[in-house]
């Protein structure tokens, strides 16, 4: 079976503290997707990145970084410096093989909160 | 290029009563998902559509719901005799059919059951 697990409910950080959202999965696929999506107070889902599980290097997008480690399942999520407007919930999210349904399984989610 | 909508953005009905959500997805994208999320959880699964075609139904889904896509373009999802339960938001997301077929989603339903 897959699973999403964040394990972090609540974060809260001083703007421009450097912040980590961990995420670790569950999978028996050897082909899957990774994803994380913000989800700011309006409520709307918005996609970050997206990586597949041949693919374990780092990607950085500007103050966005993120770590993806298949030895110990796990995709992590930095933020550099971080401002107000990073406030959000951060969600997790996996899918299975391309050709398959590609629904998402999603973690819990992590809420964060800038404080300026 | 617009993103998904869905319409009403919030409704508010009483227990009983049926209700309809409507999703347009991104032109050309021929793959759309429905969604539920309840408070503090991520969302969950309920529905697939590749173009006109529901091709799975979550166990979430009950006998209550129906989704549909008639002409593999905008999609319904009616609830029957709504339920208390059934308050939550209702995410309908689409995606392309390619090897990066990331969903993107649209603002989401609100639903409250009095």
């Amino acid at each position: 079976a897959q699973k999403v697990t964040q394990a972090q409910t609540e974060i809260s950080v001083v703007e421009k503290e450097d912040v980590t959202l961990d995420c670790v999965y569950e999978t028996r696929d050897t082909t899957y997707y990774l994803f994380w999506y913000k989800q700011p107070p309006s409520g709307e889902l918005v996609f970050l990145i997206r990586r597949n599980s041949f693919d374990e290097q780092n990607e950085i997008s500007g103050r966005y970084s993120w770590n993806f480690q298949k030895s110990t399942s796990s995709f992590n999520f930095t933020i550099t410096a971080s401002q107000v407007v990073d406030s959000a919930v951060y969600f997790c999210a996996l899918s299975g093989p391309a050709g398959n349904n590609r629904k998402l399984i999603w973690g819990l989610g992590t809420s964060l909160a800038v404080n300026p | 290029d617009t993103g998904v909508s869905q319409n009403p953005r919030h409704k508010i009905t009483k227990r009983g009563q049926n209700v309809t959500f409507r999703c347009d997805p991104i032109s050309e994208h021929n793959r759309l998902y429905w969604y539920r999320q309840t408070l503090g959880q991520g969302p969950e699964f309920l529905t697939y559509f590749q173009n006109e075609a529901q091709l799975e139904k979550s166990r979430l889904l009950s006998d209550r719901f129906s989704a549909e896509r008639p002409k593999g373009s905008f999609s319904t999802l009616e609830i029957q005799r709504t339920e208390q339960g059934d308050s939550a938001m209702y995410l309908c997301a689409s995606s392309p059919q390619t090897s990066t077929d990331t969903q993107y989603f649209g603002p989401g339903t609100r639903l409250t059951v009095l």
